[in-house]
């Protein structure tokens, strides 16, 4: 059963569009991340968190940004949504030295 | 900076077969090594991770990986496939202790065929 959810898992926009995509954990895990990921291509970190309050941003430049209220939710968001978006995107969380916790995912697509 | 390279990115072998998939790394200093597996429509689930301890690391499923620091490889393996080992594999690595921000190579897509 998974402790880190994301939602939708899957999402079908148009050009121009506002969107969030969420993601919750239930570990009480400090770090976050969100990695994008392309069909045939490695994940590559665009977002991370190591707590309340704290954002950076990764090694691939995405025009998305992220906040971090509370220790359990860490949400993505696009405020206008383009084609070029269209990508998985997957959030995870660490603790220690356990590894990292993914979600499901979410499948974007922008027509 | 550190960086992973999978090398082959499908990999065909019969149930019962051994199954090896390759991971060679960069780093700078001692790496911290990863594989991850993701099945369809799913997140990544960890496999298997070395953190400087025994050098050959076991994982879940049967699966192992020896970390060999002269040929800088990682290489996963499996002695017997099994039809639900078909998956996506991904070799990751990090330069910090607490295994923060891997990098993660292209992946490697294993088929099971019977």
């Amino acid at each position: 059963e998974a402790d880190i959810y994301q939602t939708p898992r899957y999402l079908v926009i148009g050009t121009g569009k506002k969107i969030t995509l969420e993601c919750s954990q239930t570990m009480g895990h400090d770090k976050m991340y969100w990695y994008q990921q392309d069909p045939g291509m490695e994940l590559h970190l665009i977002h991370y968190s190591y707590g309340v309050n704290s954002t950076e941003k990764g090694d691939l430049s995405s025009e998305s940004t992220v906040s971090r209220i509370r220790t359990e939710h860490f949400p993505l968001t696009l405020e206008s949504a383009r084609p070029s978006h269209t990508s998985q995107y997957l959030c995870a969380s660490q603790t220690g030295d356990y590894g990292y916790t993914f979600g499901s995912g979410t499948r974007l697509t922008v027509v | 900076a550190q960086s992973v390279t999978q090398l082959g990115s499908h990999v065909s072998v019969s149930e019962g077969a051994l199954v090896l998939l390759r991971c060679n790394y960069s780093s700078s200093v001692p790496p911290y090594l990863f594989w991850y597996v993701q099945y369809p429509n799913q997140g990544l689930q960890l496999l298997l991770k070395y953190t400087s301890a025994a050098t050959l690391v076991k994982g879940i499923n049967g699966f192992e990986a020896e970390f060999k620091k002269s040929e800088t490889s990682f290489h996963l393996t499996k002695p017997s496939a099994h039809m639900s080992d078909a998956a996506e594999y991904f070799c990751a690595v990090s330069d910090t202790p607490n295994t923060d921000k891997l990098i993660f190579g292209t992946g490697t897509r294993l088929q099971v065929f019977p």
